[in-house]
């Protein structure tokens, strides 16, 4: 059974500092997501990560996979207060199959960004 | 273009009741997968549908169940609802150009009382 682990679980920052989310996945995969949920609202997808060693950067994130060590990080850069959200990564089954819609995801990222 | 549709966007129901929520995916998407939020579960898969049959099922009691219409349009049916299936319900659809992407609806929340 395919098992994600995010961490940390919370994470308070300040303005202007740097930090990463790690996800950790248990079994083979090549489809890795990073979502940005904010409170009451739905998903927000921001990265599809699709082969090893990808990286992709939108504004202040960058995220990247290894499919190696099963493991992406999602690295925040000079944090601002609009990046509060929580933050979650989810892993598809292997694209030689057709469940693409099945997603395992981690528990979530608590981000608050103090001024 | 329209994005996912869920409705309704929120419910109330008493123990022992049944609801059902629909989805309308986005156009020219076959594919439709419904999860379920909790504070203490998290996220969870639910099911997946594409062109009117179920390709796979989480790990979720009978009581919860679901279809996919021929216009993609999918209902999910909670039977019996316990307190415990009290929940943000939410659907994706992908379509067939780029099936990697997942684009969820505002999705539904349903209190059971």
């Amino acid at each position: 059974e395919l098992k994600v682990e995010q961490n940390p679980l919370f994470l308070s920052m300040q303005e202007g500092k740097n930090y990463t989310i790690y996800c950790n996945y248990s079994t083979t995969s090549d489809r890795l997501y990073w979502y940005r949920q904010d409170p009451g609202k739905s998903l927000e997808s921001l990265f599809v990560l699709l082969s090893n060693g990808a990286v992709k950067q939108e504004g202040r994130l960058m995220a990247s996979l290894d499919t190696k060590a099963r493991l992406s990080t999602l690295h925040i850069t000079a944090a601002v207060h609009d990046l509060s959200a929580t933050y979650f990564c989810a892993v598809g089954a292997n694209a030689g199959g057709t469940s693409y819609g099945k997603l395992t995801f981690g528990q979530g990222t608590i981000l608050t960004v103090h001024p | 273009k329209a994005g996912v549709t869920q409705t309704p966007r929120y419910l109330i129901k008493t123990r022992g009741q049944q609801v059902t929520l629909s989805c309308s995916p986005i156009s020219g998407h076959r594919s439709v997968s419904w999860y379920q939020q909790t504070p203490g579960q998290g996220l969870q898969f639910l099911f997946e549908y594409f062109s009117e049959t179920q390709r796979n099922k989480g790990n979720f009691p009978g009581r919860f169940s679901g279809r996919q219409f021929s216009n993609s349009r999918s209902e999910m049916n909670v039977s019996t609802l316990e307190l415990g299936d009290s929940a943000l319900y939410l659907c994706a659809s992908s379509g067939n150009q780029n099936r990697n992407i997942q684009y969820f609806g505002a999705g539904t929340r349903l209190s059971v009382l």
